[in-house]
């Protein structure tokens, strides 16, 4: 199976802040790659796909890139909606896999 | 607006089989792929399987040998079946679809518990 591996695994921002969390796949993916938002709760929702096209609906402040095996979801200015746990996945060949999130807290 | 809705037993014994049925409300089940996944109490996602509207599977090979996933077009459903379950298999429940390779759209999750 592939291994995505998201760094960091919590991190603490406060709203205005720009972040950026990293997903490395364990072999190369092409730009098979997916992020999902999760609230506690709730369902997760997806953000970006095919590691940057960003759904709609989905405001313009979040962005994703990278291809092989490194992949970025930035959030150019936080809100407070956009505290919560984040998610990449790897579509590339199943069994498709997830990352083990990142936690995104307020500080 | 597209929705999803599982729905099936909350508690299910071990050893017996865990059935579940996602309701797709919005948009018809034809031309798309459905999914399931699943999370552990306070862990991270796990990917257990997809199918088409034809009926092609796509299942992860840990859970392969327990897991039917099916499709009723004329019903705008599709199912999960998972036998011989154990407490490992305590988790929430969630249906998603639309693409192939991307879950555009979720369910609200059930959480089904193993336990005698």
């Amino acid at each position: 199976d592939i291994q995505m591996t998201q760094s960091p695994s919590s991190l603490s921002a406060s709203v205005g802040d720009r972040v950026t969390i990293t997903c490395r796949a364990s072999q190369s993916i092409s730009s098979y790659s997916n992020w999902y938002q999760q609230h506690p709760g709730k369902a997760p929702k997806l953000l970006i796909a095919a590691a940057s096209a960003l759904q709609s609906e989905v405001p313009s402040r979040f962005s994703g890139g990278g291809s092989g095996t490194d992949f970025t979801l930035t959030i150019s200015s936080l809100q407070p909606e956009d505290f919560a746990t984040y998610y990449c996945q790897q579509t590339y060949t199943t069994p498709y896999t997830f990352g083990q999130g990142t936690k995104l807290e307020i500080k | 607006q597209v929705q999803l809705q599982e729905s099936g037993p909350g508690l299910v014994k071990p050893s017996e089989t865990l059935s579940l049925t996602c309701t797709v409300n919005g948009v018809p089940i034809s031309g798309y792929y459905w999914s399931w996944i699943r999370q552990s109490p306070g862990k991270g996602l796990e990917w257990i399987g997809y199918i088409s509207d034809s009926g092609s599977t796509n299942y992860n090979p840990s859970l392969k040998s327990r897991l039917t996933i099916s499709v009723d077009t004329s019903k705008n459903q599709f199912s999960l079946h998972l036998t011989s379950v154990t407490t490992a298999d305590t988790a929430v429940y969630y249906c998603a679809g639309r693409g192939r390779r991307q879950c555009n759209n979720w369910g609200q999750g059930t959480l089904v518990t193993v336990s005698s």
